[in-house]
């Protein structure tokens, strides 16, 4: 099975920074036929179900703020929120589905 | 717009089974996969299963292969999740997800709220 790593486990950004989460796949999730990533990135708040923010390792889902964008190929790859915002404190987790569809570990993400 | 809605969780001792369900409404329920996901207590997310719009193909994760079953029923719009054997480490709330991948686990553009299962004595 494909393992999904995801650095650092835990960050804390100012309000108006950068964040930078990288997720490591174990293989490449580049699907040669069809040049897709098979990565997607997701958001959790407490007591809430995830929250789709990014397909296609770089494809933002519909209504999610264009601060949050993804980028990378193969087997790495990296969530960027330019400009964080209170709202943004949550955990956030990778997850391929080039074959079944293992979860990284999750970074929490917290207001310095 | 899609609806899903799990049931089923509670309270069960080590060893013990539990049924859970999910009910979806506002898509044509056959026509896509569906999957299984949970969230232990201070752990991360874990996708547990799938299973395509006919039944024919079902994937589990290692971890609950052998006593966890998934089933439809496309008539009732339901998807089921038949734990058995159960651990103090399958506490957690368990996830229904979709999304519009076919084929695989796919992403997951919709989720129910989650329901609670506490395997403990």
């Amino acid at each position: 099975d494909i393992v999904m790593t995801q650095s650092p486990d835990s960050l804390a950004v100012s309000l108006g920074e950068r964040a930078t989460i990288n997720c490591k796949s174990s293989q490449s999730v580049l699907y040669s036929s069809d040049n897709k990533n098979y990565l997607a990135w997701y958001q959790q708040r407490p007591g809430q179900p995830p929250k789709l923010l990014i397909y296609w390792a770089s494809t933002r889902e519909s209504g999610v703020p264009d601060r949050f964008s993804g980028s990378g190929s193969g087997t790495d790859f990296t969530l960027t929120i330019s400009g964080l915002q209170a709202e943004d404190v949550a955990l956030y987790y990778c997850q391929q589905y080039y074959t079944k569809g293992t979860f990284g570990q999750g970074t929490k993400v917290e207001i310095k | 717009e899609v609806q899903l809605a799990e049931s089923g969780g509670g309270l069960v001792q080590p060893g013990g089974s539990l049924r859970l369900s999910c009910a979806a409404s506002g898509f044509i329920f056959s026509a896509y996969s569906m999957n299984w996901v949970r969230k232990a207590p201070g752990k991360g997310l874990e996708w547990i299963s799938y299973i395509n719009g006919g039944s024919s193909v079902i994937y589990y994760a290692d971890s609950v292969r052998g006593r966890f079953t998934t089933s439809r029923d496309n008539a009732k719009n339901s998807l089921y999740l038949q734990m058995n054997s159960l651990r103090d480490e399958d506490t957690a709330v368990y996830y229904c997800a979709m999304g519009p991948v076919s084929g695989s686990a796919g992403y997951f553009d919709s989720w129910g709220q989650g329901t609670l299962v506490t395997v403990s004595s």
